[in-house]
């Protein structure tokens, strides 16, 4: 089973703070992907990678920029947080698009 | 529109018996995924059907591509069963997208 693994869990920030989150995949996978989480909206997707040095715009992109350094490492960064981004943050991999998706546990992100 | 569309929103059923969850699509989509999300947050992988019907001991999905709709039928439910079920699919464009999930409280 893929195993993707988040950090922080856990993260409190200030408005106009700069904020990384980071995720790890260890199944090889293709495609990783960056979700939010809100009350009202279910999960939406910010960005997503089909591999090492690729970026695709997801459907909230705005206020957010992502990175996939490896096959491995994907992070999404926020430069000049704001309240709006307060969230539960999900990253995610799949080995190919349309295949089975497995997320990890989570990042709760407040912006005071 | 929303592509993915969740019904019902919420659900309370008593520990025992059992219902149906549907997601409807408002375009073809190439493939289907069932979590459920547990008191703690996680997203728990339940199936993933690119046609037709899978069964996992109480959990049961069907997924009609050609009428657009997937369903998950839980039967004999129990209290760890309570939690948010979220379908989600596969456009055609690589993209998943979730439904807004339907909140299930599964009651003694």
């Amino acid at each position: 089973e893929a195993a993707v693994t988040q950090s922080p869990r856990n993260k409190v920030t200030v408005t106009g703070g700069n904020v990384t989150l980071s995720c790890r995949q260890t199944n090889s996978h293709n495609y990783m992907y960056w979700y939010r989480q809100d009350t009202g909206h279910g999960l939406r997707l910010i960005h997503y990678s089909y591999g090492a040095g690729n970026l695709q715009i997801g459907d909230v992109p705005d206020g957010y920029k992502a990175t996939r350094t490896t096959q491995e490492d994907f992070f999404l960064l926020l430069e000049l947080a704001s309240p709006s981004q307060t969230s539960l943050y999900f990253c995610a991999s799949s080995e190919e698009g349309g295949t089975e998706v497995f997320f990890g546990k989570g990042t709760r992100l407040t912006v005071v | 529109g929303d592509q993915v569309e969740q019904s019902p929103s919420a659900l309370s059923l008593h520990e025992g018996t059992g219902s149906a969850l549907r997601c409807n699509f408002t375009t073809t989509m190439r493939a289907v995924q069932w979590f459920q999300q547990n008191s703690r947050g996680s997203l728990i992988n339940l199936f993933y059907l690119a046609s037709g019907t899978k069964e996992n001991g109480r959990l049961k999905s069907t997924f009609n591509s050609k009428e657009s709709y997937s369903t998950l039928h839980i039967r004999d439910a129990q209290l760890e069963d309570s939690g948010t079920y979220f379908c989600a699919a596969d456009t055609n464009a690589y993209k998943v997208i979730f439904g807004k999930g339907t909140h299930l409280h599964v009651l003694p």
